[in-house]
């Protein structure tokens, strides 16, 4: 079944520790996109990519870095200059510019 | 600024009983308007894609429409499995990009 995978479903974290969210997808989308979600609040974007090799920030960067090296991956680093990174993680993607965006099913950042 | 207002934030009904969910927004150049739905601990799931001002669509229980500053999504006699987080989004074209921008959504409970 195609897709979007997003692993792993929880992750604790330290603080001062780096910490990689993996994306992966099987759907031949072109664009992805990393959003954070916290209560009562709506999808934020962080990074989003439209072809490989190339990304772009989005609103809420800081603290965040990404990478594209292959179409199906869309890899999500939140280091230690993230002040507040405990939240939700959603990864997206698109087939092109004018249809919907697939999400996976999220990964929860705790950090202890 | 693209920016999306969903109203009201929680809404609770009793099994039965219609009602209409509301979604403002603000788009420079809109590229397409999206509903999801969202259970809690998960990622969104896509219901609709709106294009142009007077374009409906319908899923079961669910019709959404647009106007030029807002979309609906009517929620027709409700049964308690429609209870969810209803997400509205916005695609606007920002510096030759696109963009989903995202409500923060409005959490509906059905009650038997």
């Amino acid at each position: 079944d195609g897709g979007i995978t997003q692993s792993p479903k929880y992750l604790f974290r330290k603080e001062g520790q780096n910490v990689t969210l993996s994306c992966e997808q099987n759907l031949n989308h072109d664009a992805m996109y990393w959003y954070r979600q916290d209560p009562g609040q709506g999808l934020r974007l962080i990074y989003y990519s439209q072809i490989v090799n190339d990304f772009q920030k989005g609103d809420i960067a800081e603290g965040y870095s990404v990478s594209r090296e292959k179409k199906e991956s869309f890899p999500l680093t939140v280091t230690s200059a993230q002040k507040n990174p405990t939240a939700f993680y959603l990864c997206a993607s698109t087939l092109d510019r004018n249809t919907e965006a697939f999400f996976g099913q999220g990964t929860r950042l705790t950090v202890v | 600024e693209d920016q999306v207002t969903q109203s009201p934030e929680a809404l609770r009904l009793q099994e039965g009983e219609s009602s209409s969910l509301n979604c403002s927004y603000t788009v420079s150049g809109l590229r397409g308007l999206f509903w999801y739905r969202q259970d809690p601990g998960k990622g969104p799931e896509f219901l609709f894609t709106l294009y142009s001002a007077g374009e409906e669509k319908e899923k079961e229980r669910l019709k959404a429409t647009l106007t030029k500053k807002e979309s609906f999504l009517h929620i027709t006699a409700p049964k308690p499995e429609d209870s969810a987080t209803y997400l509205c989004a916005v695609r606007g074209l920002i510096q030759g990009a696109q963009k989903l921008v995202f409500g923060q959504g409005t959490r509906l409970t059905i009650n038997p």
